[in-house]
């Protein structure tokens, strides 16, 4: 069974600050691929990244960055100079690597809620 | 391009009533997913369709759910017989398989309140 545990369930920062959100994982499969996606209040869910298993290498984009350690099952997501707008629910979430033929169901943590004030 | 599309946004219905939700996945994509998020917890997993194909459904579809794609485009998600433990959000996602795809884009939800 795979499981996915966001222990901060909200953090709050003042704009600018960087911040950290935490992602544990738990699966039995040797190949996977760990998300990160982020709710605003309107609902949607967005997608910022998906990670697979075999690559280890930190990614980052503009303010954001990841960092996967495969040793710890963790994936780390790092928001630098936070803004106001970056106020959201964010999830991690974890699904097999089945290849491309077939579709894979997301386990979802339980989200963390950042806030970011002006 | 547009992206997925859930209507309605917002259900309120009484007890005991049935309710019908539609999705309108990303024009290109074959496979759809449907997911549960109750207020506070992410989402939940029900089903998934590949085009028409129905091909996994979580054990949280209990038989009062059902889902449909019959045409490998829209899906429709039935509840019969409404409990209040059904309130929740109900997202759908959809996502194009192929090599270095197979990302899943959401919609923004129907919200259901059973009273």
């Amino acid at each position: 069974a795979q499981k996915v545990t966001q222990a901060q369930t909200e953090i709050s920062v003042v704009e600018k600050e960087d911040v950290t959100l935490d992602c544990v994982y738990e699966t039995r499969d040797t190949t996977y691929y760990l998300f990160w996606y982020k709710q605003p209040p309107s609902g949607e869910l967005v997608f910022l990244i998906r990670r697979n298993s075999f690559d280890e290498q930190n990614e980052i984009s503009g303010r954001y960055s990841w960092n996967f350690q495969k040793s710890t099952s963790s994936f780390n997501f790092t928001i630098t100079a936070s803004q106001v707008v970056d106020s959201a629910v964010y999830f991690c979430a974890l699904s097999e690597l089945k290849g491309e033929t077939s579709g894979s169901r997301l386990t979802f943590g339980e989200g963390t809620q950042l806030t970011v004030n002006p | 391009d547009t992206g997925v599309s859930q209507d309605p946004r917002h259900k309120i219905t009484k007890r005991g009533q049935n309710v019908t939700f539609r999705c309108d996945p990303i024009s290109e994509h074959n496979r759809l997913y449907w997911y549960r998020q109750t207020l506070g917890q992410g989402p939940e997993f029900l089903t998934y369709f590949q085009n028409e194909a129905q091909l996994e459904k979580s054990r949280l579809l209990s038989d009062r759910f059902s889902a449909e794609r019959p045409k490998g485009s829209f899906s429709t998600l039935e509840i019969q017989r409404t409990e209040q433990g059904d309130s929740a959000m109900y997202l759908c996602a959809s996502s194009y398989g192929g090599m270095g795809k197979n990302i899943q884009y959401f919609g923004a939800g129907t919200r259901l309140s059973v009273l």
